[in-house]
């Protein structure tokens, strides 16, 4: 079945620590967005990849980097994870802009520091 | 500016109908999606709306009225496993490839 995988589900790093965390997708879309993800709240996207033209949010702070080597992966950077960074981290795809273009999300990477 | 309004927490018994509301007001408007989220799994696409009225799925529906900036996810016949998180989410506009998200309606289902 075509898919978005991210790896690993669960991911303990230490404050400060750099972490990268992944998403490949099988579904060969254009759009790959990242999202993080607080308790109770909603998806808060921090960037998105149209191909290979990056858009970052305004408020994603430069601690996050993110890498789109190809149409099938995409990696997220945390570079100095701090504690209000432990979150789960959503990676998300979509074909384009276009009617009823929903998004596919994966599994999300639950990150917890320590 | 783009706000997206939905109730924080809802309450339903086993076997009833719940209804979930949405108002939006975005910039810019190409349809509504609605997900639903269980507790640390990935939202998972329920229902897409763009033009008015109401969009049946088995026991779940979805309206829209966009003169009113405003949708409802019903949910008929609720089962325990219904218990989860419910996202509308505004579609990406001509231009940008981003989806305005509200900030969930959780629900509990009670036996």
């Amino acid at each position: 079945d075509a898919m978005v995988i991210q790896n690993p589900r669960y991911q303990v790093t230490q404050f400060g620590k750099p972490v990268t965390l992944s998403c490949s997708q099988t579904l060969n879309h254009n759009v790959m967005y990242w999202y993080q993800q607080k308790s109770s709240q909603a998806p808060k996207l921090l960037f998105h990849y149209y191909d290979k033209d990056f858009n970052n949010e305004a408020d994603t702070p430069d601690n996050f980097q993110s890498r789109r080597p190809n149409t099938s992966f995409c990696f997220l950077d945390i570079r100095s994870p701090g504690l209000g960074d432990a979150a789960m981290y959503l990676c998300a795809t979509s074909r384009g802009p276009g009617l009823k273009e929903t998004q596919y999300f994966g599994p999300g990477t639950r990150l917890l520091v320590l | 500016g783009q706000n997206i309004d939905q109730p924080t927490e809802m309450t339903a018994t086993e076997g009833a109908i719940v209804q979930i509301n949405c108002t939006y007001q975005t910039s810019g408007f190409n349809g509504l999606f609605w997900y639903q989220q269980h507790a640390g799994e990935a939202p998972t696409f329920l229902s897409y709306n763009v033009l008015d009225g109401l969009e049946e799925k088995g026991r779940f529906s979805s309206f829209l009225s966009r003169s009113k900036g405003y949708s409802y996810l019903l949910l008929k016949e609720l089962q325990m496993k219904d218990s989860a998180s419910y996202l509308c989410a505004v579609g990406p506009t001509s231009g940008t490839y981003k989806y305005i998200f509200g900030t969930g309606t959780r629900l509990k289902v009670l036996a």
